[in-house]
């Protein structure tokens, strides 16, 4: 049981360069999230899906897009990348009725030079 | 606006020690999670309190939940180095809101 997947585990991007960030999960969750965690700003929102086919935008959805084609992946985007975005992303998922919590896999370091 | 706040920020104890930890949140709540993050590593879920429970126990964990104040606590008994780590809560807003929101966490270290 892999739980939440995360790829790729390190990137370094150009400013303006794109790239898409893959959150795979198997354990049949209905929900799904991204966040960036920023040195002393915690864990923030940026994009969630509450099921195949939907997102909705958190705290800090500007500069990112996200897709759930299928119900146990959650893409994300990022058309033009800005030194700003340099963080660790988290993906994470859930059940609806988040019985035992979110799951979270094990972070992207992205870099924008 | 990130929806709990930690206090404190930082907190050092000594191995066999308790730590308390408090998280303050802002809207009316379904529930309430701690979590807990290594450096380096995601998260990791250790307990789940709704809003209708008052305390809640997971080995040496004992979470606290005070709706009229917004609050919660975290108290881990008898500390050990292994303990040093990140908590944070995560609250989702009543009324449907499907968000899971995070607070900044704070920074635990069990010196041995």
């Amino acid at each position: 049981n892999a739980g939440v997947t995360q790829t790729p585990k390190f990137r370094v991007l150009k400013t303006g360069q794109s790239m898409t960030l893959l959150c795979a999960q198997d354990m049949n969750h209905e929900y799904m999230y991204w966040y960036r965690q920023d040195p002393g700003m915690g864990l923030r929102l940026i994009h969630y899906s509450v099921g195949e086919g939907t997102t909705a935008k958190g705290e800090v959805p500007d500069g990112y897009n996200v897709s759930r084609l299928k119900k146990q992946n959650f893409l994300l985007g990022l058309e033009s990348a800005a030194p700003s975005q340099t963080s660790v992303y988290f993906c994470a998922s859930s059940y609806s009725d988040r019985r035992v919590g979110a799951f979270f896999g094990q972070g992207t370091r992205l870099t924008v030079v | 606006s990130q929806q709990g706040e930690e206090d404190p920020q930082a907190l050092s104890i000594q191995e066999g020690e308790n730590a308390t930890m408090n998280c303050s949140y802002k809207t009316s709540i379904n529930n309430l999670q701690w979590y807990r993050q290594n450096s380096g590593r995601g998260l990791v879920h250790l307990i789940l309190i709704r809003s209708n429970e008052r305390e809640k126990h997971s080995g040496r964990l004992r979470v606290t939940l005070d709706t009229s104040k917004k609050s919660s606590s975290l108290l881990i008994t008898a500390s050990r180095a292994a303990d040093t780590a990140s908590y944070f809560c995560a609250t989702d807003a009543q009324g449907g809101s499907e968000k899971l929101v995070f607070g900044k966490g704070t920074k635990l270290t069990v010196n041995p």
